[in-house]
């Protein structure tokens, strides 16, 4: 079964400019999630879709920062303006439908964003 | 607000002996707790959960222990491997909404032989 697949692996970018990032779940999944996580902490949650409906994005700043899932499969996180406090990893992770979705979560191996 | 704090941000332990990570919160909503681990440039995958409902879930080497009194939880290890170096985080869930995961710090465990 391949797994959920985030491209690209790494990015570097000048502040102010924009980014986009690219995650395909595992086949079937109809939840998506997007964390970041920046270096010394937990994940945090930035979006979570119910196939191609959102669910939660309380904690994304929408100001600078996007994301969709047409057809409720592939996804696309953006951010635009980037930056410097937006560097981090950005994780992509699906699980298949069920009360305890995210005990099921798999994740991507995520996407290292450097904002210089 | 961390609600989901892991106080220790490493720990050594050497092969075979027991390894003890700790984790307290402070939402008392949340009623379901689980265990990821994450090796360098990988993502982090599912360990091990337990519910409110119970005090202990154990998996083969992997036993995690619940305090709701104390809001407090730990993830036993033993005997220690090599292979079990890596970061563990804690993470904590409301099933009651749109099952939301609230992560830890996260402690690096060190196996050393």
């Amino acid at each position: 079964e391949a797994g959920v697949a985030q491209s690209p692996r790494y990015k570097i970018i000048e502040k102010r400019q924009s980014v986009a990032f690219w995650c395909n779940p595992i086949s079937g999944h109809a939840t998506l999630y997007w964390y970041q996580q920046i270096l010394g902490q937990g994940p945090k949650l930035l979006i979570q879709f119910q196939n191609n409906g959102v669910v939660d994005d309380s904690q994304l700043p929408k100001d600078r920062f996007s994301a969709e899932r047409l057809k409720g499969v592939d996804s696309t996180l953006k951010i635009q303006p980037a930056k410097l406090e937006d560097s981090a990893v950005y994780l992509c992770a699906s699980s298949p439908p069920g009360p305890y979705s995210s005990t099921e979560a798999f994740f991507g191996q995520g996407t290292r964003l450097t904002v210089v | 607000d961390q609600q989901v704090k892991q106080n220790s941000p490493s720990l050594s332990v050497q092969e075979g002996r027991i390894s003890i990570l700790n984790c307290d919160y402070t939402n008392s909503m949340f009623d379901y707790f689980l265990w990821y681990k994450k090796y360098p440039a990988e993502g982090p995958t599912f360990l091990i959960s337990i519910s409110s409902i119970k005090d202990k879930n154990e998996d083969g080497r992997f036993t995690v222990f619940l305090n709701k009194s104390a809001k407090h939880l730990s993830l036993h290890i033993v005997p220690s491997q090599p292979g079990d170096s890596a970061v563990y985080f804690c993470a904590a869930q409301n099933t009651g909404t749109a099952s939301k995961l609230t992560f830890g710090t996260g402690t690096r465990l060190q196996v050393t032989l």
